[in-house]
């Protein structure tokens, strides 16, 4: 089956750790993107990479990063900058980065940071 | 700037009952649109989209939405809703010149026995 996986699914750190969430799709496509959701705020974009070995800044890409090293994989970290880190993340991908392509999303990764 | 606004944060119904979830969005320019449902502890599945043409668009599991240009919406309806669409409805819109996706807040479904 074709899909995004994300793991894990419930992820628990202390402050100041840094943390690695995991993001792989095997539907073959070119861009993927990772964001962030919080109640009542809907989704917002942290980053999206069009093409391996590059990424672009969403809109609150500050105390996170990125690596895209392979086409299936586009794994985030939660550095100790990320001022309020709990959140539920999601990951997302798309055929391409084109405006007529619909985005996939994986079934996110519930981060609690204490 | 461009923003997509969900006018309902919560819309309790009951089962077999009519619903319509609201969506209007402001944008310079033109727009592709989008509506995704999350079921609880999940990532989002999309209902159904508008790129072009007819304007009354449908999706999966009996939901339609119309696009009006005139009055930037994008509402969407399901004339018999049962339990099982309970969850929270997103609208989104993608810019037709940056490709960026845009959420609205969030609408959540309540459908009652």
């Amino acid at each position: 089956d074709g899909g995004i996986t994300q793991s894990p699914k419930y992820l628990f750190r202390k402050e100041g750790q840094n943390v690695t969430l995991s993001c792989e799709q095997n539907l073959n496509h070119d861009a993927m993107y990772w964001y962030r959701q919080d109640p009542g705020q809907g989704l917002r974009l942290i980053y999206y990479s069009q093409i391996v070995n590059d990424f672009q800044k969403g809109d609150i890409a500050e105390g996170y990063s990125v690596s895209r090293e392979k086409k299936e994989s586009f794994p985030l970290t939660v550095t100790s900058a990320q001022k309020n880190p709990t959140a539920f993340y999601l990951c997302a991908s798309s055929i391409s980065g084109g405006y007529n392509y619909e985005q996939y999303f994986g079934p996110g990764t519930r981060l609690t940071v204490t | 700037a461009q923003s997509v606004t969900q006018l309902d944060s919560q819309v309790p119904v009951f089962e077999e009952a009519p619903v319509e979830l609201r969506c209007n969005y402001s944008s310079s320019v033109s727009v592709y649109l989008f509506w995704y449902v999350q079921y609880p502890n999940q990532g989002l599945q999309l209902l159904l989209k508008y790129l072009s043409g007819s304007t009354l668009v449908k999706g999966i599991n009996g939901f339609e939405a119309e696009f009006n240009k005139s009055q930037t919406s994008f509402h969407l309806r399901k004339p018999s809703v049962h339990i099982s669409d309970t969850a929270e409805y997103f609208c989104a819109v993608r810019l037709s010149n940056t490709g960026k996706l845009i959420f609205g807040q969030g609408t959540t479904l309540q459908v009652k026995p």
